[in-house]
């Protein structure tokens, strides 16, 4: 099977653009979550969703969102771009969402704000 | 509030030597699932070893083995015959019941000389 899939890898924006990025699951998987990696942060967890719906979501501004479509591929969004937002996006697809299946994460979108 | 802790930010070892990476976590679930995730260089998340909290026997995979003591909130990494190709940043996650909200400690870079 092929692995998660995110594009695009690389991204380049500036100050108060917006940006929407795009991550294609496991063949099956039904569960996408989205994490941002910084140096000083770590990974953080975003939000997750199943079946189109937003299930969990962590502790980011609404400028965060992101959506699921029918066949499982999911999109996040971030408006109004911050110096802060650059970072390493990880999105991760399992099965069902279950705590008990594994994440597989992609390969990431490395989001440059100038 | 659930937490990881890595206290080790950097470690090295010696090709074929084996290393033990530490993680604490803190959390009043009693069912939950912890994960050591390694990141080399390309950025790609990969899963080594997972841990069922309910479980009592430790999880073993391949060279890879954790430490899991579940009174201390103790899950720690142990790496034998160290590779090459085992240098990297090493994850500690934990997961929780009914929460899709993976948090991952701040990360332990593993280098392995020749």
């Amino acid at each position: 099977k092929a692995g998660v899939t995110q594009t695009p890898r690389y991204l380049i924006k500036t100050r108060g653009q917006q940006v929407t990025l795009s991550c294609s699951p496991i063949s099956g998987h039904r569960s996408v979550s989205w994490y941002q990696q910084t140096p000083g942060q770590g990974l953080q967890f975003l939000f997750e969703y199943f079946s189109e719906t937003q299930r969990n979501k962590g502790n980011f501004p609404g400028r965060f969102s992101g959506r699921q479509f029918s066949n499982s591929r999911s999109e996040m969004n971030v408006s109004t771009l911050e110096l802060g937002d650059s970072a390493l996006y990880l999105c991760a697809s399992s099965p069902s969402g279950s705590i008990a299946d594994t994440q597989y994460f992609g390969p990431g979108t490395r989001l440059t704000v100038l | 509030a659930q937490t990881v802790t890595q206290s080790q930010p950097e470690m090295s070892v010696q090709e074929a030597e084996t290393v033990t990476l530490s993680c604490t976590y803190d959390t009043s679930e009693s069912n939950y699932y912890l994960f050591w995730y390694k990141q080399p260089p390309s950025r790609q998340m990969i899963l080594v070893i997972r841990q069922e909290a309910y479980k009592q026997q430790n999880a073993t995979e391949n060279r890879f083995s954790v430490n899991f003591q579940k009174a201390a909130k103790s899950f720690s990494l142990k790496i034998s015959d160290s590779q090459l190709g085992d240098t990297a940043m090493y994850f500690c996650a934990f997961i929780r019941s009914n929460n899709n909200d993976m948090r991952f400690g701040a990360g332990t870079r593993l280098t392995v000389k020749p």
